[in-house]
């Protein structure tokens, strides 16, 4: 199975930093990543597929990029509903998760 | 408006059987994979198990191979997920979510659209 490791566990960061989260698979996934954010009491929602495409509604101050083994998701510019958990997910043969990095309000 | 909406979730007592379900609306059903993810309490996601389109392919998460099934009626709408020989760590909150693959590789795989969830705690 591959491995998906998110660093760093918890961001802690003000409205207005630039946020940065890496996810680094256990072997190559090509371009092919996805970021989802997760809010509490909260279904997760799909940011980012294919590494670096926003999903449908998808502010442009989330970017995604990466190839192989690394891949960051950047939030530009922090807005106070961007403090969250996010989760990158890959599928090589079924589709897998990483733990998570929590965006927390320092 | 495109939606799932999950349903089947409750107390059991270790041991016991739960029949979760998922009721998609707003799409065409029948031309998605589909999937369950569950995350217990404080913790992260997991995927627990996919379903084909056609319900041809299946897979499972190792910790509940023997014990769930997933199940799909294309004519109802419904994704379904059986599940015996329920044990504690089975506790979480079970989202059905659809599965998009990429027009490229068989790696470009995700779920971009989620229901809101069904709790499942298993307790005595």
């Amino acid at each position: 199975d591959i491995l998906l490791t998110q660093s760093p566990a918890t961001l802690s960061l003000s409205p207005g930093e630039r946020a940065t989260l890496s996810c680094r698979a256990s072997q190559s996934l090509s371009s092919y990543l996805a970021w989802y954010q997760q809010k509490p009491g909260q279904a997760p929602r799909l940011l980012i597929y294919d590494a670096s495409n926003r999903a449908t509604g998808i502010p442009a101050r989330f970017s995604g990029s990466g190839s192989g083994t690394d891949f960051t998701l950047t939030i530009s510019s922090l807005e106070p509903e961007d403090f969250a958990v996010y989760y990158c997910q890959q599928r090589t043969i079924w589709p897998t998760f990483g733990g998570g990095t929590k965006v927390e309000i320092k | 408006e495109v939606q799932l909406v999950e349903s089947g979730g409750g107390l059991v007592q270790p041991g016991g059987s739960l029949r979760l379900s998922c009721e998609g609306s707003g799409f065409i059903f029948s031309s998605y994979s589909m999937n369950w993810v569950r995350q217990a309490p404080g913790k992260g996601l997991e995927w627990v198990s996919y379903i084909s389109s056609s319900s041809s392919v299946i897979y499972y998460v190792d910790s509940v191979k023997g014990r769930f099934t997933i199940s799909r009626d294309n004519a109802r709408n419904s994704l379904y997920l059986q599940m015996n020989s329920l044990r504690g760590d089975d506790t979480a909150v079970y989202y059905c979510a659809r599965g998009v693959r990429g027009s490229g590789s068989y790696l470009s795989y995700h779920m971009d659209v989620w229901g809101k969830g069904t709790t499942v705690t298993v307790s005595s």
